[in-house]
């Protein structure tokens, strides 16, 4: 019964370093996707992807890479880190196109 | 391109005083208003789905409601474990754009 999985839940990383955050779930959902989240802005797309192969940006895509190699999983990779990636970023999936989004925990990255 | 605000941006009742919480949205078309529970440090938790105007549904102490322009969500008698960050979201296509939340917090 896991659901979305994140991992993991803490990082800090210093400006220029590379890391990849991952995201599996458990549901057979075809869509997945990332989320940032900022105080007083909302959660803001980064990257999505409706099946396995696919993947297409979102509104904030810059700094970031995906990739959709399994169903379960969607990791998100950050190429040289920089302070205004700080922030806390959600990984979601869903099953249908109309079906509301099953969201994990979260990664909670500071970039100093 | 869809745009979603929710007032107000913080919100303090007394337990069992009764509130709503607004989310007001502009879409060309809309295919569906979510509404969303965020505990501190955790992901959003879904409550509810509306997709047509005068819609509502129900979930213990919360109702939610819909016009083409805005959707409630109403708070009946809270409790403390009530407080939490509420989202709303709109679907545009198969990704959805988010309120920035209301933060409640229902003191005993």
């Amino acid at each position: 019964n896991a659901g979305v999985t994140q991992t993991p839940k803490f990082q800090v990383l210093k400006t220029g370093q590379s890391m990849t955050l991952q995201c599996a779930q458990d549901m057979n959902h075809e869509y997945m996707s990332w989320y940032r989240q900022d105080p007083g802005m909302g959660l803001r797309l980064i990257h999505y992807s409706v099946g396995a192969g696919i993947t297409d940006q979102g509104e904030v895509p810059n700094g970031y890479n995906v990739s959709r190699s399994t169903t379960e999983d969607f990791p998100l990779r950050l190429l040289s880190a920089a302070p205004s990636q700080t922030s806390v970023y959600f990984c979601a999936s869903k099953t249908g196109f109309d079906s509301p989004l099953h969201f994990g925990n979260g990664t909670r990255l500071t970039v100093t | 391109e869809d745009q979603v605000t929710q007032s107000p941006e913080a919100l303090r009742l007394q337990e069992g005083e009764s509130s709503s919480l607004n989310c007001s949205y502009t879409v060309s078309g809309l295919r569906g208003l979510f509404w969303y529970r965020q505990d501190p440090g955790k992901g959003p938790e879904f409550l509810f789905t509306l997709y047509s105007a005068g819609e509502e549904k129900e979930k213990e102490r919360l109702k939610a409601t819909l016009t083409k322009k805005e959707s409630f969500l109403h708070i009946t008698a809270p409790k403390p474990e009530d407080s939490a960050t509420y989202l709303c979201a709109v679907q545009e296509g198969q990704n959805f754009v988010f309120g920035p939340g209301t933060r409640l917090s229902v003191l005993p």
